[in-house]
């Protein structure tokens, strides 16, 4: 069955500080990998997502993140943290032969001190 | 363009009452998604539409939860009699089609009391 796992539930950084933040998938075969951010009364809003190619995912507001199929990773990393970034971020997983049917990990709280 | 638009935002009844969540997705989008996402969790999808079939239905307890999307475009899901454990926020997604990026819309937290 499909898990994804977010091990830090909360994580607290200064303001231009780097980030990191981790997401481990277990599946038989590399599904497709996303993030997303959920802001506080907001809807879930895609950041980026993995299907296939460069290890290495550009996504909106700066982030970026690194398939790692030995790992079984999707880290979420961001050079320099806003104060506008602090939110809940959701890894989630979907099988190749089954897209839509997404598994989100259960989420990782982000503070950012000024 | 406007996103997906849920309503209402925040519901608080007593238990063994009705309820209904309503969602209109973004213009074009084909694919609908319901999820509910308890406290501290991620989203468990409940139930998908592709137009106005349910393709995938496997999560909803459909003891007391129904859905319908009767022309495909707007949709309507329904908890009867709702319970404790069903306090969480039920969002609703939409795609383009099964293939394509989903989009959340802000969602409706329900309280059962």
């Amino acid at each position: 069955a499909q898990s994804v796992t977010q091990p830090d539930i909360h994580i607290t950084v200064s303001e231009g500080a780097s980030l990191e933040l981790r997401c481990n998938y277990s599946y038989g075969a590399t599904p497709y990998l996303f993030w997303y951010v959920q802001s506080p009364g907001q809807g879930l809003q895609l950041l980026l997502k993995y299907f296939s190619g460069d290890t290495l995912v550009q996504g909106i507001k700066g982030f970026e993140a690194e398939f790692k199929r030995s790992q079984s990773s999707f880290n979420l990393r961001k050079p320099s943290v806003h104060w506008s970034d602090a939110a809940e971020y959701f890894c989630a997983v979907a099988p190749r032969d089954n897209f839509n049917k997404f598994y989100f990990g259960s989420g990782t709280k982000l503070n950012v001190k000024p | 363009e406007a996103g997906v638009v849920q309503s209402p935002r925040y519901k608080i009844i007593e238990k063994k009452q009705p309820v209904a969540f309503w969602c209109n997705p973004i213009s074009g989008h084909n694919t609908l998604y319901w999820y509910r996402q308890n406290l501290g969790q991620g989203p468990e999808l409940l139930i998908r539409y592709e137009n106005e079939e349910a393709v995938d239905d496997s999560q909803l307890p459909k003891d007391r939860f129904s859905a319908e999307r009767l022309k495909g475009v707007d949709s309507t899901l329904k908890i009867q009699p709702a319970e404790l454990g069903d306090s969480a926020v039920y969002l609703c997604a939409s795609s383009l089609s099964a293939q394509e990026t989903q989009y959340f819309g802000p969602g409706t937290r329900l309280l059962v009391l």
